[in-house]
């Protein structure tokens, strides 16, 4: 089984300054964990993924997430908000089984809700 | 430029009635999905489709159903059986679901906002 839990429901940053969203999650095996983001009444678009190689990952935007298997946590960054970061932003899990195999799902979290002030 | 399209954006149905919701995908992809989403509960998977002509149920499939007669699309019923309608449901594809392409991210359409009075 596999779980992801976004820490915060909401956000609220002044442009300009250090985003931080936060995202635990459980995984039986090595997972694959993913950021996406989502802009109102759109579908969603991947900001970063990692899979096993190199634990910090940059993605697009200038957002970047660590990978800390010991705390089971994958945050994602941002080190100067821009007011078109202001969107909900979902991470995802994907696990695999004993075999190593996906069986094709992937588990997200409740979203976390960045606004960014003027 | 390859994506997925959803149509229609918007759709309102009076209950009772069956709905299908349009998908079509033109990056060649394997694996189709369709997912709801509510407000606070992020997605939720109903349907994936690994390959032509296959299906598998998601978490939250009762009250839908699918099709795959075509690589490209990948149609979404709700039937009358489905209690709670009302929603944004989200389609996406991926290379595929399985093997060495079991990490490629999904790609989403624009959605579909279902209402049902």
């Amino acid at each position: 089984a596999q779980s992801v839990t976004q820490l915060d429901s909401h956000v609220s940053v002044s442009e300009g300054t250090p985003v931080l969203l936060r995202c635990n999650y459980s995984s039986s095996y090595s997972p694959s964990l993913f950021w996406y983001v989502q802009h109102p009444n759109k579908g969603l678009q991947l900001l970063l993924k990692y899979t096993s190689a190199a634990t910090l990952v940059k993605g697009i935007n200038g957002f970047e997430a660590e990978f800390k298997k010991s705390e089971t946590s994958f945050h994602l960054t941002k080190p100067s908000a821009h007011m078109s970061d202001a969107a909900e932003y979902f991470c995802v899990v994907r696990g695999t089984n004993a075999g190593g195999t996906s069986y094709g799902k992937l588990t997200f979290g409740q979203g976390t809700i960045l606004t960014v002030h003027p | 430029d390859g994506g997925i399209t959803q149509s229609p954006k918007y759709l309102f149905r009076k209950e009772g009635q069956n709905v299908t919701l349009s998908c079509e995908q033109n990056l060649n992809h394997d694996a189709m999905y369709w997912y709801r989403q509510d407000p606070g509960q992020g997605l939720r998977l109903i349907y994936y489709s690994q390959i032509v002509n296959d299906f598998q149920k998601g978490d939250i499939a009762e009250g839908y159903s699918v099709s795959r007669e075509k690589k490209e699309s990948f149609p979404l019923t709700v039937t009358s059986a489905q209690k709670n309608p009302t929603a944004f449901y989200l389609c996406a594809s991926s290379k595929g679901a399985k093997g060495n392409t079991y990490n490629s991210p999904l790609h989403f359409g624009n959605g579909t906002r279902l209402t049902v009075t």
